[in-house]
């Protein structure tokens, strides 16, 4: 799978919105992109992928750069249940079936 | 929701001793996984299965074998404990679907100590 480069940390104030970045330069046209996130002591979580367009679910958004190099997870209304390391992740169809997380971006909430 | 579930949350066993981790899903996925994740090592697949009585190894099988003779149920064996295998063993679900959009279910994770 191509590589991700995400920052190291990020902070946020509760209830503000959050755009986590992601940049994949060297993305090829099948890889989907994938975000998921670990709460602390927990398993990992899914939350959003998309392809091209951007991507809504209940949990966030996903907006995809035009060029497909970048990409940013949007936590619409950050609460403290939010903090987690966000992992984004590139998959195409020939990937191989294991998950592979990079070091992620460490998300702190202060309320 | 997919709910993965794993039999223990922590778990304390002694150098040597067979150890059974086991795992259950719930929305009849195809796909089921083991991982291990350790600090600064990221997550490391031990074993994958694909269907029921189906396995193959991850990239670090090594003192691990799996079960599994029900398609929601997903065994990790420790066949003689050793204190290297202390981590957080992760079990992970998913569709069969087509390459690249397939997403991973993870159950709590169990936390490991072997002394």
């Amino acid at each position: 799978d191509a590589k991700t480069t995400q920052p190291n940390s990020m902070e946020s104030n509760e209830e503000e919105p959050v755009h986590l970045p992601c940049n994949h330069s060297t993305i090829s046209g099948t890889d989907y992109i994938h975000w998921y996130r670990q709460l602390p002591s927990q398993g990992p979580e899914y939350v959003i992928h998309g392809l091209t367009s951007n991507v809504n679910n209940r949990m966030a958004s996903l907006a995809i750069a035009e060029d497909r190099k970048s990409s940013t997870l949007i936590l619409h209304r950050a609460t403290l249940r939010d903090a987690a390391v966000y992992y984004c992740i590139l998959r195409s169809s020939g990937s191989a079936r294991q998950l592979t997380f990079g070091s992620g971006t460490q998300l702190t909430v202060l309320p | 929701d997919v709910k993965v579930t794993q039999s223990s949350r922590y778990l304390v066993k002694r150098t040597g001793e067979k150890v059974f981790l086991e795992c259950v899903q719930d929305m009849d996925h195809e796909n089921m996984f083991w991982y291990r994740q350790d600090p600064g090592l990221g997550l490391r697949l031990i074993y994958f299965s694909y269907d029921v009585k189906m396995k193959e190894k991850g990239d670090i099988p090594e003192g691990y074998s799996v079960s599994r003779e029900k398609k929601e149920r997903f065994s990790l064996i420790l066949e003689s404990a050793s204190t290297n295998q202390t981590s957080m063993y992760l079990c992970a679900s998913s569709l069969k679907l087509a390459g690249g959009t397939d997403t991973q279910y993870f159950g709590p994770g169990t936390r490991l100590t072997v002394l």
